[in-house]
């Protein structure tokens, strides 16, 4: 299954919300969970299937989506939010990231 | 806590074989499951296999015929090994937990392990 992450890059100024797209070649159902990447950094879960929240993640970390459309909203970016986010699905074999979406700053 | 740790040579020649150890703390090995994630660089992630906590493998089907997941529980360690390596298998080499109980994504990672393939 691929994903495909829109856009690529996303330019914003601290304290916009915005939003990230994940679309899947079939459908997926909610198997899909977001990671942030910081430079030099190892991943990060944000979210996992589709929707549900993680331990620790701050609230301004939301997303959504089912079968083939996911979206990773952040609520008024932080300065730390500066990273490349990924998706990746678990529904089937093997399991895949998507190509990421750098979130840079305006 | 839990801890994961990647070791490993950091430079292979083209052809050879990559032998990687990823040591674990804070978790048992025969109740959770690990896999192995690469990230060439500026690039993104690539899932390559999973050794569940049951002592059974699964490989991503892309590499299947390289590459070999297995483990020592007595030394809370996981093993990778890849052979006929090239020079496009230059990555960060990362292992990472898979969260139980559904164990289909990853909340704790190693730092990683830079691997170059070159002569």
């Amino acid at each position: 299954i691929m994903l495909t992450q829109s856009p690529a890059t996303l330019s914003v100024t601290p304290g916009e919300s915005i939003s990230l797209s994940c679309r899947a070649s079939q459908s997926i159902s909610t198997n899909l969970h977001w990671y942030q990447q910081k430079p030099n950094e190892s991943p990060r879960v944000l979210i996992k299937y589709a929707s549900q929240s993680i331990s620790g993640i701050p609230s301004r970390f939301s997303g959504s989506g089912s079968g083939t459309d996911f979206t990773l909203n952040i609520n008024r970016v932080e300065p730390e939010d500066f990273s490349v986010y990924y998706c990746q699905q678990s529904n089937s074999w093997p399991w895949t990231f998507g190509g990421g979406t750098k979130l840079e700053l305006k | 806590q839990v801890q994961l740790k990647e070791s490993g040579p950091g430079l292979v020649q083209p052809s050879q074989t990559l032998s990687l150890t990823c040591t674990v703390s804070g978790l048992s090995l025969t109740s959770n499951s690990v896999s192995w994630i690469r990230q060439p660089p500026g690039k993104g992630l690539e899932w390559m296999g999973v050794i569940w906590s049951n002592g059974g493998t699964d490989y991503n089907s892309a590499i299947k015929s390289r590459l070999s997941i297995s483990r020592d529980t007595s030394k809370s360690q996981v093993f990778l090994k890849m052979n006929s390596l090239q020079t496009e298998d230059t990555a960060m080499y990362f292992c990472a937990r898979n969260t139980p109980p559904e164990a289909d994504y990853f909340d704790y990672w190693g730092q990683g392990v830079m691997v170059t393939v070159s002569s």
